[in-house]
């Protein structure tokens, strides 16, 4: 969906590096999600967020931390603590469509991140 | 939690067959079940979704069906095309959760 934007599109790290992850969302959406996808592996869920100044783990949340001081920002640390960190993760949202509460997931166009 | 299975891993069927993909859910409070089409390097697009006070739904060449008492729901393609050929997800969740999905099918529709 176009009003979900991430950056960058390609992320290289360094080992030992900390490193951010945008996500933002211009759809008045309360909910955001983050997702790590590894070929076969389907998409994990790391951290997800229903209301500003809060968030929940998810499967995967080791080595990851997130924010969510604004309602259309929900951006993603990886940390060097987690150990495997080259993927390609999603940032997604939900919420007011069309006048309607929906649990409907919208998703961004990612970020490849890749560990040198 | 919900842990959602999808089968099968990998799908070839010819231009103009149907396709049928498979997914199992096992928390019996998830209520919504969408499908998702991704295509290689692209985000997961929604294709159709159904919620438990429903058994199934259509959408053109599309249909979901749901089995609340099995915990079974599955997506049905008919009349493949060739740019029907992608990763197919199924996610399950209940109201104010995050999905969960399945490992995804890797559709390959050939002409």
């Amino acid at each position: 969906d176009g009003g979900i934007t991430q950056s960058p599109k390609y992320l290289f790290r360094k080992e030992g590096q900390n490193v951010t992850l945008s996500c933002e969302q211009n759809l008045n959406h309360d909910a955001m999600y983050w997702y790590r996808q590894d070929p076969g592996q389907g998409l994990r869920l790391i951290y997800y967020s229903q209301i500003v100044n809060d968030f929940q783990k998810g499967d995967i949340a080791e080595g990851y931390s997130v924010s969510r001081e604004k309602k259309e920002s929900f951006p993603l640390t990886v940390t060097s603590a987690q150990k495997n960190p080259t993927a390609f993760y999603l940032c997604a949202s939900s919420g007011e469509r069309g006048g309607l509460i929906t649990d409907t997931q919208y998703f961004g166009p990612g970020t490849r991140l890749t560990v040198l | 939690g919900e842990n959602v299975e999808q089968h099968p891993s990998t799908l070839s069927v010819q231009e103009g067959d149907s396709a049928v993909i498979k997914c199992t859910y096992s928390d019996s409070a998830s209520n919504y079940f969408p499908w998702y089409k991704q295509e290689l390097g692209k985000r997961p697009q929604l294709i159709i979704d159904i919620r438990s006070n429903v058994g199934e739904k259509k959408d053109q060449r599309i249909a979901v069906t749901l089995n609340k008492t099995a915990k079974h729901f599955s997506l049905h393609i008919t009349e493949t095309q060739p740019e029907d050929s992608a990763v197919y997800f199924c996610a399950a969740s209940s109201w104010g959760t995050a999905l969960i999905f399945g490992k995804g099918t890797t559709l390959s529709v050939s002409s």
